[in-house]
C-alpha cells in the first residue's frame, strides 16, 4: 500500500504569506504527527492528532502555527504571515494505533521563506 | 526540558568495521528509544527500537540499552558503503506519545 504522502514538496513563499501544507496518511493510521526539521538539526515535534482529535500541540512555535484533520485521515498544517525563521522540512508521521512504536514519515515539505 | 544529546559527528569508519552510535538522554521517565537512519534530503526511517535494558539484535544492527545511566547506543556490524547517513537517536515517554530526537550523528563508511 501507499506510504505517507506530502504535498507540496516544495514551497517558496515570500515573507508574511500564509502556506498550507498537505498530510496524507497511511489509510487507516489513528495517530498523525507533524515535525519541523531544520537544516542539520533533528525533527523538533509539533503537534500530534489521534483521529480528528488534537491531543497535543505544545511544540507549535507560536500562534501563527495551526493544525487541524478534521475528519481523522488527511492533515494540513498552516503557517499564517511566514518569516524568514520559518524555513524548513516540515515531516509528516503516522502510526497505526496505540499499541504501536513505529512511525511512519512521509518525504516532507521544504519550505523556504524569502 | 527533555533532551537527547548526541554527538554531530562526522564519525568515519572503515568497510567491514564496526561503527559505534552513542547518545543520551535527560529525562528518566522515558521508557522506548529508537535509532532512525537518514540519507540527505529523506525523510527518517527507522531500524530499530528498544524499550528493555541490555541489547537487541537485528541482522547487522544492535541497539543497547542502559537506564540507569540513561544512555542508548547503537552498533553496525560490517559496515557498508551504504549505511554512510545521518542517524537519529529519539526517546518516547509512553506509546503512541510525540518521539523527542537528537540533533544526529553523521556516519561515513570510509570503501
Amino acid at each position: 500500500g501507499a506510504g505517507v504522502s506530502q504535498s507540496p514538496r516544495y514551497k517558496v513563499a515570500k515573507r508574511g504569506q500564509d502556506v498550507a501544507l498537505r498530510c496524507d496518511p497511511i489509510s487507516g493510521h489513528v495517530s498523525l504527527f507533524w515535525y519541523q526539521q531544520a537544516l542539520g538539526q533533528g525533527p523538533e515535534f509539533l503537534t500530534y492528532f489521534q483521529n480528528e482529535a488534537q491531543l497535543d500541540k505544545s511544540g507549535l512555535p507560536s500562534d501563527r502555527f495551526f493544525a487541524e484533520r478534521p475528519e481523522g485521515s488527511v492533515s494540513t498544517l498552516k503557517i499564517q504571515r511566514t518569516q524568514q525563521e520559518d524555513s524548513a522540512v516540515y515531516l509528516c508521521a503516522s502510526s497505526l494505533g496505540t499499541a504501536t512504536y513505529e512511525q511512519y514519515f512521509g518525504p516532507g515539505t521544504r519550505l523556504t521563506v524569502t | 526540558q527533555k533532551e537527547v544529546e548526541q554527538n554531530s559527528g562526522p564519525l568515519s569508519v572503515p568497510e567491514g568495521a564496526i561503527a559505534s552510535l552513542n547518545c543520551t538522554y535527560s529525562d528518566r521517565g522515558s521508557q522506548s528509544f529508537f535509532w532512525y537512519r537518514q540519507y540527505s534530503g529523506k525523510s527518517p526511517e527507522l531500524i530499530m527500537f528498544i524499550y528493555s535494558n541490555g541489547d537487541k539484535e537485528d541482522g547487522r544492527f544492535t541497539a543497547q540499552l542502559n537506564k540507569a545511566s540513561q544512555y542508548v547506543s547503537l552498533l553496525i556490524r560490517d559496515s557498508q558503503p551504504s549505511d554512510s547517513a545521518t542517524y537519529l537517536c529519539a526517546a518516547q515517554m509512553n506509546r503512541d506519545d510525540k518521539i523527542i530526537f537528537g540533533k544526529g550523528t553523521r556516519l561515513h563508511i570510509l570503501p
